[in-house]
């Protein structure tokens, strides 16, 4: 299964930029990076995804590095609701829709 | 657009005992997938479902098992419940096509306690 590596917990204070790290060396060159977040008692939400290109939209920005070894997940101003654990995970392959997912970085947003 | 709708949310269960968990899909979405979450292992994915097939599975025992039916609702169900089976049970669903540029949109979950 495809891995990502991710810091397993970050503060970060409300109306700052929240910059959330993901490693990925093993991807290959069609795979897409997609971030999803969860919120406590709630399932995952989509946030995010992209191939090689950055990419933003209303939630936050992706920055994936040329090489696609790594990206960053942007929250430009960060409220208390963005409080939640983040996953980086790779898409699967064609037809297979499992979803691997890690431990993931907690974010906790700070007054 | 209404997202991915789970019943019931909250469910509680003897040893021994069966239950079936329900899932409806965003309304176009062909794809049907089966998460369980606990505090130990994390997300595991079960099983996914498309145009009434099963496509893939994650490692469970048989005692889990899943259906879609032709309006692409899904349901899961599990035998002979664990005390280990206590979980949230998470369904998420896509397009299903063969484009990976879609993602899969979760429900809220059934949170399963088996006493």
């Amino acid at each position: 299964d495809a891995k990502t590596t991710q810091p397993p917990s970050m503060d970060c204070a409300e109306g700052r930029a929240a910059n959330l790290p993901c490693n990925h060396s093993t991807i290959s060159g069609n795979e897409y990076v997609y971030w999803y977040r969860q919120i406590h008692s709630q399932g995952p939400q989509y946030i995010i995804h992209g191939l090689k290109n950055n990419e933003t939209n209303e939630m936050a920005s992706l920055i994936i590095t040329e090489d696609r070894k790594s990206s960053t997940l942007i929250l430009p101003h960060a409220t208390l609701r963005d409080t939640a654990v983040y996953y980086c995970i790779f898409t699967p392959n064609f037809g297979n829709e499992k979803l691997t997912f890690g431990t993931g970085t907690r974010l906790t947003i700070i007054p | 657009k209404a997202g991915v709708t789970q019943t019931p949310r909250y469910l509680i269960k003897t040893r021994g005992q069966q239950v079936t968990l329900s899932c409806s899909p965003i309304s176009g979405h062909r794809s049907v997938s089966w998460y369980q979450q606990t505090p130990g292992q994390g997300l595991q994915f079960l099983f996914e479902y498309f145009s009434e097939t099963q496509r893939n599975k994650g490692n469970f025992p048989g005692r889990f098992s899943g259906r879609q039916f032709s309006n692409s609702r899904s349901e899961m169900n599990v035998s002979t419940l664990e005390l280990g089976d206590s979980a949230l049970y998470l369904c998420a669903s896509s397009l299903g096509g063969s484009s990976r540029n879609q993602p899969q949109h979760f429900g809220d979950g059934t949170r399963l306690s088996i006493l």
